[in-house]
């Protein structure tokens, strides 16, 4: 597509519940990035897809978050038994490898009640 | 692995004004490159210019130019006859090309009053 697109937009849930968050990235770029923002504060790097290389699972803060991404392109973040300090914004990006910067998607708002 | 500071938290300057967003970084890698994005209401990142650390021409983008100073870890962002539109937040990140992800910095809040 034209640029990278996450879904849901927002999505609202229970404690303790499991969520999926959709990234659908640029075709081609083979570089995909996952990264949460809290409310008010900076971009925190959670995990980063290279082509068919092992993702770099550093930032993920606890096994309760994992993500895959299929086929090179479509990347799902999965975070299990939600938390109230999961609440946040998850942003998606891709690169291609020319250094030009990330295309950002718009995001999905988590809010864990 | 990089660091990058931005030292306001809040900035605001009048429409039609100059307003300058500090950023330094930390990187041990001698080929980088340093972006500045910024975030409107609409949570959108948007890519607003890009330096190659091995030019030592500052790059321009219609309004908005950087004042990079490779010696001093310094790269600022010159925001010239400031408009509405601009309000946002503004990140600086610098990636070095060493296979990490984007490392960014907390970000300044650009308030632009008429």
């Amino acid at each position: 597509g034209a640029g990278v697109s996450q879904s849901p937009s927002n999505k609202v849930t229970e404690k303790g519940k499991d969520v999926e968050l959709r990234c659908d990235p640029i075709s081609g770029h083979t570089a995909l990035y996952w990264y949460r923002q809290s409310l008010g504060q900076g971009l925190e790097f959670l995990i980063y897809f290279q082509g068919n290389s092992a993702p770099d699972k550093s930032g993920l803060p606890s096994d309760r978050f994992s993500a895959e991404r299929t086929g090179g392109s479509v990347s799902t973040l999965t975070i299990q038994r939600t938390q109230q300090e999961d609440s946040a914004v998850y942003l998606c990006a891709s690169s291609s490898l020319d250094n030009y910067g990330y295309t950002f998607g718009s995001g999905t708002r988590l809010t864990v009640v | 692995a990089q660091t990058v500071t931005q030292s306001q938290p809040e900035m605001s300057v009048q429409e039609a004004e100059t307003v300058t967003l500090s950023c330094t970084y930390d990187t041990s890698e001698s080929d980088y490159y340093l972006f500045w994005y910024k975030q409107p209401p609409s949570r959108q990142m948007i890519l607003v210019i890009r330096q190659e650390a091995y030019k030592q021409q500052n790059a321009t983008e219609n309004r908005f130019s950087v004042n990079f100073q490779k010696a001093a870890k310094s790269f600022s962002l010159k925001i010239s006859d400031s408009q509405l539109g601009d309000a946002a937040m503004y990140f600086c990140a610098c990636d070095t090309n060493s296979g990490y992800a984007l490392n960014f910095g907390k970000g300044t809040s650009l308030l632009v009053t008429p």
